[in-house]
């Protein structure tokens, strides 16, 4: 049972456009999200998170938004460069409850220069 | 600050052979992870240790796997005897409290069983 879905395995994107990258998930206890961003041969590294107890959270090119009713959140990325070519995961964890978290699949996100 | 160090980067084994992967996590974190990523998926959690207990080893296929940490710091993960299904990246990461909070990954080790 895969709780943590992201349904779009790879996305390309033309430099300077918006990047968005979906992420949906079944667990209704969840209540703090990550996005992690990964190189090829290299670990994930810490992108962005967001807390259920707000629906947006920014940080410079990068805004995260939750819809918990929809139990779905996007990663915007404004404005994309070639840089930002990478597998983007998205993590969730029911915090509050002391779970671990849990992965989607990831989805690789291409710049097109 | 140094990163979550893991050795060795890369390793070919063949199957019933076993091995061990070694992580050194960011000075002062209580908290260190064990992930297996498959080609194509999320990193999966095998186990967690805080300081140099065990706080969810649920995902660790016991028969095969085994982890220590037995001074709090440094980490080994054994696979013995290893599958053709072990073939994966093995990544270790850590955090600086008890969970449940951003984690810090290392590069991995990729595995190969033939």
């Amino acid at each position: 049972d895969q709780q943590v879905k992201q349904n779009s395995p790879s996305l390309s994107v033309q430099e300077g456009r918006i990047s968005i990258l979906n992420c949906d998930y079944t667990n209704s206890m969840f209540d703090y999200f990550l996005w992690y961003k990964k190189y090829p041969a290299e670990g994930p590294t810490f992108l962005i998170s967001i807390s259920s107890i707000k629906d947006k959270n920014e940080d410079g090119r990068f805004t995260v938004f939750l819809n918990k009713s929809a139990k779905h959140l996007s990663l915007h990325i404004v404005p994309s460069q070639p840089g930002d070519s990478a597998v983007y995961f998205c993590a969730a964890s029911a915090r509050d409850n002391g779970q671990n978290f849990v992965f989607g699949p990831g989805t690789r996100l291409s710049v097109l220069p | 600050e140094a990163g979550v160090a893991q050795s060795p980067r890369y390793k070919i084994i063949e199957k019933r052979q076993s091995v061990a992967f070694w992580c050194n996590p960011i000075s002062g974190h209580a908290t260190l992870y064990w992930y297996q990523q498959i080609l194509g998926q999320g990193p999966k959690l095998l186990i967690q240790f805080q300081n140099n207990g065990v706080v969810d080893d649920s995902q660790l296929p016991k028969d095969r796997f085994s982890a220590e940490r037995l001074k709090g710091v440094d980490s080994t993960l054994k696979i013995q005897p290893a599958k053709l299904e072990d073939s994966a990246v093995y990544l270790c990461a850590s955090s600086p409290g008890s969970g449940g909070e951003t984690q810090y990954f290392g590069p991995g080790t990729r595995l190969l069983v033939l």
